[in-house]
């Protein structure tokens, strides 16, 4: 089954507001991911936080993860509507393999409107 | 041009036909994946390479084959295309020491009529 769970499945804005994202997940993780789809493209990585870690920042994008709940966010502060696109998380699981294997979400759609 | 790419962009096939995807990379990235893309099911691994002659299934294998005999290139081959398997491709990449961050190719958008 999915790992990353994530919620909202839409989210509509306006330019300006912030958005955030959740994502929850099901076992231990070596890390979380988030990454971006625009329309008709391949992923773009946006920030990975590790296990160890509580709060990452990268430009406008926040990401906090709680293990303990098993679940993160990510907010975007001042969305443009270039922001516009699927987010999606992926967690790498603790313990397995080498390899780098993620299990992706099913990806919330963020709309902004200008 | 550097990076990753798929082709083709856009395959129209047949039921029952034998249908290769094609995933080049210039990065000489060791791990390659292959994910298939499906409305309510998001994005899920199919195969993984971790280096040349090395793969292993992942989430949804079956009716598919791959083989990596170099670093760069990773095909995955529908053996005998099924309706089911219409769906969007991609490939992605990453290397060894990145911490798992993965690079896209922009997909293969394949129909199975």
């Amino acid at each position: 089954s999915q790992q990353g769970e994530e919620d909202p499945q839409a989210l509509s804005i306006q330019e300006g507001e912030n958005a955030t994202m959740n994502c929850s997940y099901k076992t231990s993780i070596n890390n979380l991911q988030w990454y971006r789809q625009n329309s008709g493209r391949g992923l773009v990585h946006l920030i990975l936080i590790r296990s160890n870690e509580r709060e990452k920042h990268s430009g406008r994008l926040r990401v906090t993860l709680d293990t303990s709940k098993k679940s993160s966010s990510l907010l975007i502060t001042a969305s443009r509507a270039a922001d516009t696109a699927s987010y999606f998380c992926a967690v790498l699981h603790a313990g397995g393999t080498s390899y780098g294997k993620l299990t992706f979400g099913q990806g919330t759609i963020l709309t902004v409107h200008p | 041009d550097a990076g990753i790419t798929q082709s083709p962009r856009y395959k129209i096939t047949e039921t029952g036909r034998q249908v290769t995807l094609m995933c080049h990379q210039t990065w000489s990235h060791s791990y390659m994946f292959w994910y298939r893309q499906d409305l309510g099911h998001g994005l899920r691994l199919i195969y993984y390479s971790a280096a040349a002659d090395i793969t292993d299934k992942g989430e949804v294998p079956d009716g598919y084959v791959v083989s990596r005999s170099k670093t760069e290139n990773f095909p995955l081959t529908l053996e005998s295309a099924t309706r089911s398997q219409t769906s969007v491709y991609f490939c992605a990449s990453n290397p060894r020491d990145r911490a798992y961050e993965q690079y896209f190719g922009p997909g293969t958008r394949l129909t199975v009529t």
